[in-house]
């Protein structure tokens, strides 16, 4: 059973770029969530879909932004790029949102690891 | 506004130490759960921690929660080198349909041969 796949792994940008990654959760997963990982801030969450629809969202800036597709592929945007961005961008995906009556268990892609000069 | 502490963050130990993380969380909340990060790479699921007194062990990892105490333990047994990374919790908080996980900021474990 494939694990949850984000693309890129790794990328650079400048400050003012936009930056889109992608998601692709476990087979039959419908819960994707996305966290910001970085030294000083730890993890974050940035916001979770569910059946295509946005569910939470955690309190970053309206540059950030999601979007779920049918087969439940996410991804996240980024616009107008700052220094402050650079972090590990984490997807999980489970098989019903958090605080559902499921478990709620995440599983983790390796993540996109993203630098902003 | 619900959050999670963990302690310590910092733990260097040796070999064949026995050694508990604590992680402690400020509102109710009925699961928990607890991750392993290696240096580099992504969060790997260890336990889930759904009810009161529920205990779980995998290897030489032991881990509890009291939901009175808002208290969850990850218990090291006999430690060895491949445990060393960091560990984190995370709480379910929220309500009605805005729930989220709350992390704490993870310990860091190094473990000396």
């Amino acid at each position: 059973k494939a694990g949850v796949t984000q693309t890129p792994r790794y990328l650079i940008k400048t400050r003012g770029q936009q930056v889109t990654l992608s998601c692709s959760p476990i087979s039959g997963h419908r819960s994707v969530s996305w966290y910001q990982q970085t030294p000083g801030q730890g993890l974050q969450f940035l916001f979770e879909y569910f059946s295509e629809t946005q569910r939470n969202k955690g309190n970053f800036p309206g540059r950030f932004s999601g979007r779920q597709f049918s087969n439940s592929r996410s991804e996240m945007n980024v616009s107008t790029l700052e220094l402050g961005d650079s972090a590990l961008y984490l997807c999980a995906s489970s098989l019903a949102p958090s605080g559902g009556a499921e478990t709620g268990e995440l599983f983790f892609g390796e993540g996109s690891r993203l630098t902003v000069l | 506004e619900l959050k999670v502490e963990q302690n310590p963050l910092f733990l260097s130990m040796q070999e064949g130490k026995n050694y508990t993380i604590y992680c402690n969380y400020s509102t109710t909340s009925d699961r928990l759960y607890w991750y392993r990060q290696d240096p580099g790479k992504s969060l790997e699921s260890l336990f889930v921690l759904l009810s009161n007194g529920a205990v779980k062990q995998e290897g030489r990892l032991m881990a509890s929660l009291d939901t009175k105490a808002r208290l969850s333990t990850l218990h090291i047994t006999a430690a060895v080198h491949d445990l060393s990374a960091t560990y984190f919790c995370a709480v379910v908080g929220g309500t009605g349909s805005n729930y989220q996980l709350i992390w704490g900021a993870g310990t860091k474990l190094i473990i000396k041969p």
